[in-house]
């Protein structure tokens, strides 16, 4: 079965630098996007992405986020500069009719 | 105000003891509403999409149905594998490009 694929599983960084976090969304899927779930809190919205442009985004994605679509296959959140309230595991979804989404195993960030 | 409100938090059940989760919803023009299981560390696995009240599905054990403000996740004789964190997610009718979560029921099935 296709399967969204997310690397690395887990990242440590010291606060203050830039992490990417990478996502291989499913083949023909057209929809993408990156939702956050802080330790014991809910899955939250970050950003949607269609068409090789953001279609939404939370409040929460503010000018330290940034997403990219860099070739035909990859799916990128940058942080630009973490904080500690950055840690969280980092969902990215693809879609092929923005409905259903299917969902990586994540990529879980630790600043310290 | 929270779009999506799960209940119960926790549910510990006896394997073979049949029970049902609660999703109550409060967006304007519901487009879909969606039941996700995610395990420990792990992505949120989708289950069901359900889209009008009165619509039901099922998956095993599972039976999912709809009516105009919630949803309910009936668990008939769950086994230890069933237990998981049960997610219903909704999305409005006039914002497609994203998911309201709830923050979930934990349900633990003991043997």
């Amino acid at each position: 079965e296709p399967e969204v694929t997310q690397t690395p599983s887990h990242q440590v960084t010291q606060m203050g630098q830039e992490v990417i976090l990478r996502c291989v969304p499913i083949s023909n899927h057209l929809y993408f996007y990156w939702y956050r779930q802080i330790l014991g809190q809910k899955v939250e919205f970050l950003v949607s992405f269609y068409n090789n442009e953001i279609s939404e985004k939370s409040e929460i994605f503010d000018d330290q986020f940034s997403v990219e679509r860099p070739d035909g296959s990859n799916f990128t959140l940058k942080i630009r500069s973490t904080k500690l309230e950055d840690s969280a595991m980092y969902f990215c979804a693809s879609s092929v009719d923005s409905s259903g989404y299917t969902f990586g195993s994540g990529t879980r960030l630790t600043v310290v | 105000e929270d779009q999506v409100t799960q209940s119960p938090e926790a549910l510990r059940l006896q394997e073979g003891e049949s029970s049902s989760l609660n999703c109550s919803y409060t967006v304007s023009g519901l487009r879909g509403l969606f039941w996700y299981r995610q395990d420990p560390g792990k992505g949120p696995e989708f289950l069901f999409t359900l889209y009008s009240a009165g619509e039901e599905k099922e998956k095993e054990r599972l039976k999912a149905t709809l009516t105009k403000k919630e949803s309910f996740l009936h668990i008939t004789a769950p086994k230890p594998e069933d237990s998981a964190t049960y997610l219903c997610a909704v999305q409005e009718g006039n914002n497609f490009n994203k998911f309201y979560f709830g923050s979930g029921t934990k349900l633990n099935v003991k043997p």
